[in-house]
């Protein structure tokens, strides 16, 4: 079957850094991306991987290893408004995304 | 640009009756999804259209129906609404040919049906 894991909820605090981690298994496989979704709205694109390694935007990046079929997204320099859900989503061999319930970023003062 | 919009924002709907909610975009995607989102699951795909014509079942069709006449619509219709009906339902779209394969989001459609 098709299954995306991540963690339900994290906490950190502003300022520090926080890593998402995400697991995968697809029917195939053509790409990890993390949307961002803060609360009553609709999900926002963060990154795209399709190749083994680290992409880095800002202050966000993401890493993908496609032989342990396991993403991780890392925050650095937390703000308040880092506040939201994570959603982390595969892409099958049909292109379709397979995704996760969702993160719950929780960032403390 | 708009991007994608749906209607309505929100509605509250007695069980058995029918609904339509509306997506349009005006990127001229030629892929078009249509999700539900309920709490503790990720989003679950209902219907997708790769291309204007062109439609298919996702994860949870069953109750759903969709139609895409032209590029810019994907109306999705409950033909007889239940209450697991009750969702936040999002519309997508992206340009897949091209190999950008990023989906943009519509605000969504929060449905409560009683």
């Amino acid at each position: 079957g098709q299954n995306i894991d991540q963690p339900t909820e994290m906490t950190a605090t502003e300022g520090a850094i926080v890593q998402i981690n995400c697991t995968y298994q697809t029917s195939g496989f053509n790409g990890l991306f993390w949307y961002q979704q803060h609360a009553g709205e609709a999900p926002t694109f963060l990154s795209y991987n399709v190749l083994d390694g680290l992409e880095e935007k800002g202050r966000f990046s993401s890493f993908l290893s496609r032989s342990k079929g396991y993403s991780y997204l890392l925050l650095k320099e937390l703000q308040m408004k880092d506040s939201a859900s994570y959603l982390c989503a595969a892409m099958d061999s049909n292109y379709q995304l397979i995704w996760g319930a969702g993160t719950k970023l929780i960032i403390k003062p | 640009t708009a991007g994608i919009t749906q209607a309505p924002t929100s509605q509250i709907l007695a069980a058995g009756r029918s609904m339509t909610l509306r997506c349009t975009q005006d990127m001229r995607h030629n892929a078009m999804y249509w999700y539900r989102q309920d709490l503790g699951l990720g989003l679950r795909l209902i219907h997708y259209s790769n291309t204007a014509g062109t439609t298919g079942k996702g994860e949870v069709p069953d109750g759903y129906s969709v139609s895409r006449a032209n590029t810019d619509d994907f109306p999705l219709t409950l033909a007889s609404a239940v209450p697991s009906q009750t969702s936040v339902y999002f519309c997508a779209s992206s340009e897949v040919p091209s190999g950008n394969y990023e989906q943009f989001f519509g605000p969504g459609t929060r449905l409560t049906v009683l």
